[in-house]
This record gives structure tokens, sequence and C-alpha cells, in this order.
């Protein structure tokens, strides 16, 4: 779905399964993106990153997948607990670049 | 301190003031960014600084926003004659590349700015 305004697109799962976020990335010369959590009142928080001669890259409970054929780009989280509930952003760049440019971000809610 | 920090957390303005906000990098960053966020939104580019040179301020609203880094460690964004539209939370980061190479950046909690 689309953000508009306040009405983020939200992705509500079990405690204890697995999420997965999504991201269309906008610029094919873009070669590093990041996921960042973000909760109420707090700035957004570093979870990974990966540059653009991967497709896949695992950190503890997350898994980034990057597609750039398609420009598309995933958030895996195992084994989701009720303090990954968050605002998730992804971000790109080109090392060339000098700024990142954020997706409109999702809301993970993580019911008991 | 270890993380970037900004100040104050929350400032209130009436309109046609003058604001300044101050955000502290973390030490060795030369990089440093200040993004715009509305509510319910992902972070928006305002301005970049490498060291002390301002490389980039397309992503400024309006020539009413300034920004500077004097010193090539703290960093001041000035909002002149303040309107309403310009109530967000703005928000800090520092970053830097190793080997060409960007590396996360880091942000701030931001502050809160509400203009009446």
């Amino acid at each position: 779905g689309e953000s508009v305004g306040l009405h983020l697109p939200t992705l509500s799962v079990q405690e204890g399964d697995n999420s997965i976020i999504n991201c269309a990335y906008s610029n094919s010369a873009s070669d590093y993106f990041i996921w960042y959590k973000q909760e109420s009142g707090k700035g957004p928080q570093f979870i990974i990153d990966i540059r653009s001669n991967m497709d896949k890259r695992q950190g503890q409970r997350v898994t980034v997948l990057l597609n750039k054929t398609v420009k598309h780009l995933s958030l895996q989280i195992a084994a989701t607990q009720p303090g990954d509930s968050a605002v998730y952003f992804c971000a790109e760049t080109s090392n060339y670049g000098q700024n990142f440019v954020f997706g409109p971000g999702t809301r993970l809610s993580v019911l008991p | 301190g270890a993380g970037v920090s900004q100040s104050p957390r929350y400032k209130v303005a009436k309109r046609g003031q003058d604001v300044a906000l101050r955000c502290d990098p973390i030490s060795g960053h030369v990089s440093l960014f200040w993004y715009q966020q509305a509510l319910g939104q992902g972070p928006e580019f305002l301005t970049y600084f490498q060291n002390e040179a301002q490389l980039d301020k397309s992503g400024l609203p309006s020539d009413r926003f300034f920004a500077e880094r004097p010193e090539g460690s703290v960093s001041t964004l000035k909002i002149q004659r303040t309107q309403q539209e310009d109530s967000a939370v703005y928000l800090c980061a520092s970053s830097q590349r190793r080997q060409g190479l960007w590396q996360p950046q880091h942000f701030g909690d931001g502050t809160r700015l509400s203009i009446l």
C-alpha cells in the first residue's frame, strides 16, 4: 500500500511469527541500502545495511534481500517480538551521491 | 556522548519568530545531515555537510532555512520568520566514508518544532 500522511501501511503479525517488510526503491544508480527502525519519539535506529554487490545479508534475527532487477528491498525479521513494534524505513544512496533517500515507511504491529 | 545529540528536544515558537536547532554529531564523523520529518512520513533530506563545507543544500525548502557547521563538528539549523508549515521533527544524522564507501548514518532523537 501507499503511505498518505498519517496512514502508514501497517503489517500486523503474531508474536513469534516471521515478518517481511518490503520497499521499492527508485534510483537504479543506488548502490547502498539501509533499513532503519523508528520508535515513537526517537530517531531512526540502524538495523542492517547491504551494498549492491550482494543480494542477501544476515544479522541477528534480521535478513535483508536485495533484488536489483526489480529495484526491490525486503527486511525479514525472524521470531518477531513485541519490542519489534515500530515504523521501519528503507533508505538508499549512491556512493557517488550526497544524500540518502528514505521510503515512506511501514508500521509493524506485533500482536500478543 | 557516544551518539548524536540534538537540542532542544522540543521547541514551541510563535509564527514569525526565529529558531535555532543544534546538533552534536558523533566525534570523528565528517559527514552531517539534516532531515525534516512530518508526522507519519519518512525523513526528507534538507542539507549535507562534509566537515565545515555545506556540499548540498538542495532540500532546504526556502531561503528562511539556513544551516552552518563552522568548525566541522557542531551544526546549527536556523529557521527565520517561522511559518506553521515548518512544524515538524528535525533530525540530524552523522556518518563517514571508509575507503570511499558510505557507512550507516546515525541519527539523533530530533527536535520537535511546533509553530503556533
